[in-house]
This record gives C-alpha cells, structure tokens and sequence, in this order.
C-alpha cells in the first residue's frame, strides 16, 4: 500500500529556506513507472503545482517559483525533498507531495501525502 | 501557460441531485484532464483521470466527460459525503495547472 509523508519545520522566518522531504514506502521513488511531485495549497485558496521529478533525475518548476525551488531525490532514502528558498509569509500553506499514476505519458499526479502545514512568520 | 478555468466557483444542492462541474482550458488539451475532491482538513483524493476514467474505489454515480478544451464531472445523484470542493487539473505538459475549485454545499 502506497504511503507518501511529508515532514519538515511547521515555521519558517522570512527570507530563510523552507525545506520539506517526503518518506515514500510502499513504492520506490527509483522505479520508471512514476515521477513524484509537490503541490501546496495557501489557506482557504485553490492548489498550486510546485515541482516534479522523475527516476532518471529530470525535474520540472513552476515557472513562477523555478527561481527559488529545488527538487531532489535520495533513492537510498525512498525520499524526495523541496526547498524554496528567501520565503515569505505568501509561502504560508499546506505542502503535499504526490506520485503520479503508472502507465504511459503523460500521467496526472494522483496519490497524495497528507500534508503538512508550514507558516512563515517571524 | 495553459489556463483551466472552472465553474461554478460554488454552488448549493440537495442529497440526490444531479450536479454538473465544468472545467474549460485555454488550449486544447485532448483528454488530459483529472478531476480531483477535496473534503476540508483532507487531502485532495483523485475520481476521474484522463477526462472520463474512474478511478479505482470510485462510486459509480461519479462519471467525467470531454476532450480537447471543454470538460465536465457529473455527480448523478449527490450523497451527504459529496459535499465537498472539487478541482480540475490538466496533466498533457508541463506546468500542471489546476481550476479555481467548485465548493459543492449543502442547500
């Protein structure tokens, strides 16, 4: 059974990095079948596509973030990470993680995490 | 980017409605649409893939339909656990983009 946990600090001050990792089990994040992904959800406001990345290390941005986002994978862990980095309190959601659905491309981000809530705030 | 634009925004109906939620992209995106639902304090959970799939554990009395730039999610007789917010989301390249959101509220 597939289960996605993402954990990381609940704050974060302004200008400093929010980072977050995500603890796979029930899948590995090394198989070619799937890519995983962040998305996050400000309070009371619709859901935002952080990132995705793939088995082979390939990632992909929101180009509204791309310039303060990193995505990575740690196949030794079962763990993919986020950093965004010089946050502000409009940084301020819940962040979910996700794996897409296996099968052939394109495939939808369809299995989610549960999510964690990260304020920023001094 | 491709945009999804999702309507209504809200809207009240009764336990054994029929409901409609319409999700329009700005592009032609063939069938590469999810709907998603999402219960308050929860995390979002996938119905439909690929316009009109369902998706696995899913009540038969959700169904999806569309292709190209107009889709549509259907409750057909809505249940006391259907009230909830609803999204679209298109997946045919990158960036994945998501509608607005459709609150589904008791009446």
């Amino acid at each position: 059974q597939l289960q996605l946990q993402e954990s990381g600090p609940g704050l974060v001050k302004p200008s400093e990095t929010l980072s977050l990792t995500c603890t796979v089990s029930g899948g590995s994040i090394s198989s070619s079948n799937y890519y995983w992904g962040w998305i996050r959800q400000p309070p009371g406001k619709g859901l935002e596509w952080i990132a995705s990345v793939y088995y082979s290390g390939t990632t992909y941005y929101n180009p509204s973030l791309k310039s303060r986002v990193t995505i990575s994978a740690d196949t030794s862990k079962n763990q993919f990470s986020l950093k965004l980095y010089s946050v502000t309190a409009a940084d301020t959601a819940v962040y979910y993680c996700a794996r897409s659905k296996e099968g052939r491309p394109p495939r939808p981000l369809a299995y989610w995490g549960q999510g964690t809530q990260v304020t920023v705030s001094s | 980017d491709i945009q999804m634009t999702q309507s209504p925004s809200s809207l009240s109906a009764s336990v054994g409605d029929r409901v409609t939620i319409t999700c329009r992209a700005s592009q032609g995106i063939s069938n590469y649409v999810t709907w998603l639902q999402q219960i308050p304090g929860k995390a979002p959970k996938s119905l439909i893939y690929a316009a009109s799939s369902l998706e696995s554990g899913v009540p038969s009395r959700f169904s999806g339909s569309g292709s190209g730039t107009d889709f549509t999610l259907t409750i057909s007789s809505l249940q006391p656990e259907d009230f909830a917010t609803y999204y679209c989301q298109k997946y045919n390249d990158y960036p994945v983009t998501f509608g607005q959101g459709t609150k589904v509220e008791i009446k």
